[in-house]
């Protein structure tokens, strides 16, 4: 099992700074098959990146993933209010999918 | 517009065994692979089961293996899991979600339905 571990765990920034996070694989991830997800609390996961580098449909482009191997990073260029949340790093190129613990982007 | 709807969540005794279903909507379902991922309270996610578009791929966490059982039934446009000698560790919500094939992104989750187990 591939085991995703996220830092840092809890994030503090203001609206328009930039955010860096990590997500880092016990064992190479095959083909970058590593997806972001944002959850806001109290609703479901939103797809964000996917194939590492991949925007889904709609995210804006202030979102940007980079990576390949095991170590990956999802940033984030302005923040805006509505980008506080918690986000996810997950691989599916080996069963059983894992996800990492989460990184909680909060207001500073 | 895509919609996964989860029902069959409540409160349930340990041991007991539980069915859960998710109902898809506004896309071909028999184009996807299906997944359950829950995530306990004030904890992260976890990634239950899947099954591939025909059922010929099936897989599960090592937690819930020979407990869950899943299935889909793609004339009805309907995912499973059947959930027995369940534990207090599986309370969790319970989300469906959706994969262009056995190993892609979830691209669509449903809002979830909540297992409680306890006496």
């Amino acid at each position: 099992e591939i085991v995703l571990t996220q830092s840092p765990g809890t994030l503090s920034l203001s609206p328009g700074e930039r955010a860096t996070l990590s997500c880092r694989a016990s064992q190479s991830v095959s083909s970058s098959y590593l997806a972001w997800y944002q959850q806001i609390p109290g609703q479901a996961p939103r797809l964000l990146i996917y194939g590492a580098s991949s925007r889904a449909t709609g995210i804006p482009d202030r979102f940007s993933g980079s990576g390949s191997g095991t170590d990956f990073t999802l940033t984030i260029s302005r923040l805006e209010p509505e980008d506080f949340a918690v986000y996810y790093c997950q691989q599916y190129g080996s069963s059983p999918y894992t996800f990492g613990q989460g990184t909680k982007l909060e207001i500073k | 517009e895509v919609q996964l709807v989860e029902s069959g969540g409540g409160l349930v005794q340990p041991g007991r065994s539980l069915r859960l279903s998710c109902a898809a909507s506004g896309f071909t379902f028999d184009d996807y692979a299906m997944h359950w991922v829950r995530q306990a309270p004030g904890k992260g996610l976890e990634w239950v089961s899947g099954i591939s578009w025909n059922s010929g791929y099936i897989g599960y966490a090592d937690s819930v293996k020979g407990r869950f059982t899943i299935s889909r039934d793609n004339a009805k446009n309907s995912l499973y899991l059947q959930m027995n000698s369940l534990r207090a560790e599986d309370t969790a919500l319970y989300y469906c979600a959706r994969s262009s094939g056995w190993y892609r992104d979830f691209d669509y989750w449903g809002q979830g339905t909540l297992v409680t187990v306890s006496s």
